[in-house]
């Protein structure tokens, strides 16, 4: 059973950047990807990108594109997501999940507990 | 990017009714199609995968369908701990989508 444990909650200026990680401990870290989905308050879930730790091949939606960076290091089971020049809106709780490739498509089965960013002045 | 459209945002219902939650995909998706549940708080958690495939672990009263681009989710005998947000979300193609999400509450 993976479990995934992210870190702490953190409090950003406007124009800043963030960088919240994800430690994966069970299963084997290379056979499967890392999404990131954040959800502001009171809203729906998004998802803003992944990884595939192995080849440290990355997919991001084009609405974060140049904006954030995600990177894995397998000798830690550890991936992060950076986010920069950060506004109000950005204001969410990041989770990071494990996506498998299934017969169909892909599924994330194991979620972290998530890491508030509060973006104010 | 694919747009999902999940009904109803929001319903109400009392413990042991019969429930539906449905999913239309603005194009094909094939059967790349999950289903979460989340709890006020807590982190999504998967109930079912490609349109129809339960989880390990996951109640036999949940279950899904799908018929074309449209995809349903079903709670056959709702009990008091479903009381929760449903999403649905697809994994045919980048970026993943989900839908807006359906709050079910207790009548």
């Amino acid at each position: 059973q993976v479990q995934l444990v992210q870190s702490g909650a953190e409090v950003k200026r406007p124009g800043s950047s963030v960088k919240v990680s994800c430690k994966a401990s069970g299963g084997t870290f290379s056979s499967y990807a890392i999404s990131w989905v954040r959800q502001a308050p009171g809203q729906g879930l998004e998802w803003m990108g992944g990884i595939i730790p192995i080849s440290g091949t990355t997919n991001n939606a084009q609405k974060f594109q140049g904006r954030v960076t995600i990177t894995a290091d397998e000798s830690t089971t550890t991936a992060y997501m950076e986010l920069s020049s950060l506004r109000s809106k950005d204001t969410a709780v990041y989770y990071c999940a494990r996506e498998v490739a299934i017969y169909s498509g892909s599924t994330m089965d194991s979620w972290g507990q998530g890491t508030l960013v509060t973006v104010s002045s | 990017d694919i747009q999902m459209a999940q009904s109803p945002s929001s319903l109400s219902a009392s413990v042991g009714d019969r429930v539906t939650i449905t999913c239309r995909a603005s194009q094909s998706i094939t059967s790349s199609l999950n289903w979460y549940q989340q709890k006020p708080g807590k982190a999504p958690n998967l109930l079912i995968y490609a349109a129809s495939g339960l989880k390990s672990g996951v109640p036999s009263r949940f279950s899904g369908s799908e018929s074309g681009t449209d995809f349903t989710l079903t709670i056959s005998s709702l009990q008091p701990e479903d009381f929760a947000t449903y999403y649905c979300q697809q994994s045919y193609r980048i970026p993943y989508t989900f839908g807006q999400g359906t709050k079910l509450e207790i009548k």
